[in-house]
């Protein structure tokens, strides 16, 4: 039971560079989860799918898009970086509380 | 607009001493207040939630400290130890549940040997 996992750990793109964070939960999760972390901005919601075949926009989601897979899966979409996009990535799935991935660090110069 | 404000920024406790994070919030329709602990490099792991339904809840040396018309709730961390040091996270969500939560900006916990 891996619970939520994210690849890759890390990675750094060059402005207007594409790139998708994967993530996936074993927990057969319904409600599926994508944040941002910054420095003294605690973590805000980008996007969210509150089961299979649904996705909703949080607080944050310009410069994002998202896929619901299927229940396991949900992957964050950067189309185009920018420099404002460096910052750690969280997954997170819910039952009766969030579990959150490992994080990606995101760089893009 | 914070909905969910958080002091302090950091905090430095000696070992044994008590440590307290506090947390506001805006909206009346939050109905679940979690607390978060994340060590670096690793995602945030639930501590402890409580629902307004209680003005207090405790688990081990935890304690979440609730008062609704104050609109504010507190993370007690009681007799802290070195492996405390954290960052600590409070949240509120709508709907009892854990689903969108609203995040404090967070609160780096050091605790001296």
């Amino acid at each position: 039971n891996a619970g939520v996992t994210q690849t890759p750990k890390f990675q750094v793109l060059k402005t207007g560079q594409s790139m998708t964070l994967q993530c996936a939960q074993d927990m057969n999760h319904n409600s599926m989860y994508w944040y941002r972390q910054d420095p003294g901005m605690g973590l805000r919601l980008i996007y969210y799918s509150a089961s299979e075949g649904t996705t909703d926009k949080g607080e944050v989601p310009n410069g994002y898009n998202v896929s619901r897979l299927n229940k396991r899966e949900f992957s964050l979409r950067l189309e185009s970086a920018a420099p404002s996009q460096t910052s750690v990535y969280f997954c997170a799935s819910s039952d009766l509380k969030q579990h959150f991935g490992p994080g990606t660090r995101l760089t893009v110069t | 607009q914070q909905q969910v404000k958080q002091s302090p920024q950091s905090l430095i406790v000696q070992k044994g001493g008590i440590s307290i994070i506090n947390c506001a919030y805006e909206n009346t329709a939050f109905d679940y207040f979690p607390w978060y602990q994340q060590f670096p490099g690793k995602g945030p792991a639930l501590l402890i939630a409580i629902r307004p339904d209680v003005s207090e809840k405790k688990e081990g040396r935890f304690t979440i400290s609730f008062n609704k018309s104050a609109k504010q709730f507190s993370l007690h961390i009681m007799d802290s130890q070195p492996g405390d040091s954290a960052t600590y996270f409070c949240a509120a969500s709508k709907g009892g549940s854990a689903r969108q939560l609203t995040f404090g900006s967070g609160t780096q916990l050091t605790v001296l040997p």
